[in-house]
């Protein structure tokens, strides 16, 4: 497909559980990003990767959060020991980078029981 | 938070009329981004400007930047039902790609 894709559109889950959410960015586009959108607000940056390496991984809340991009294309963002407080829509969009327009998925709907 | 501001928080309009919405940032940028989001769907790019810039154009918007104030504005002029979403404020750094949203506008153009 022509743009970015993101599986699971929707997952549901039961609170300690671990889910992983997967992103297939645009071919050709260097650099991927993941948001997490909640109910009303904007995305807020959780990590960037430019290539194979995480460039900025701020945005991580703490150690249950991972994400890997092992050959440059494919990422998957991975959560473990899941708590209600991680339910919320997950973005990804990838980009030419250098500050070049980011293109966005429909996002993964998490929800944790 | 590091969010920035925008507002109104939501405007609702009739078609024809034109809409603005402004955003207030934190940062020190190198670029600032609007982007728009249907419900339920991803964000979709509508239109950058780099610090340097005061004023920018892309069909029916256009964009100002005051970065003494850190603060935007996105104009859309003759608004249509479609352009009914909720538009967001992005500000890029210097040091770093990712991207700082603000709160979001969320517009409604009546018929």
């Amino acid at each position: 497909g022509a743009g970015v894709s993101q599986t699971p559109s929707n997952k549901v889950t039961e609170k300690g559980k671990y889910v992983e959410l997967r992103c297939d960015p645009i071919s050709g586009h260097t650099a991927l990003y993941w948001y997490r959108q909640s109910l009303g607000q904007g995305p807020e940056f959780l990590i960037y990767f430019q290539g194979t390496g995480a460039a900025d991984d701020s945005g991580l809340p703490n150690d249950r959060f991972f994400a890997v991009r092992p050959e440059g294309s494919v990422s998957t963002l991975k959560i473990q020991r899941t708590e209600r407080g991680d339910s919320a829509v997950y973005l990804c969009a990838s980009s030419l980078g250098g500050g070049q327009p980011q293109h966005f998925g429909d996002g993964t709907r998490l929800s944790i029981l | 938070s590091q969010q920035g501001e925008e507002d109104p928080q939501a405007l609702s309009i009739q078609e024809g009329e034109n809409a603005t919405m402004n955003c207030s940032y934190k940062t020190s940028i190198n670029n600032l981004q609007w982007y728009r989001q249907n419900s339920g769907r991803g964000l979709v790019h509508l239109i950058l400007i780099r610090s340097n810039e005061r004023e920018k154009h892309s069909g029916r918007l256009r964009v100002t930047l005051d970065t003494s104030k850190k603060s935007s504005s996105l104009l859309i002029t003759a608004s249509r039902a479609a352009d009914t979403a909720s538009y967001f404020c992005a500000a890029r750094s210097y040091n770093t790609d990712k991207l700082i949203f603000g709160t979001g506008t969320r517009l409604q153009v009546f018929p």
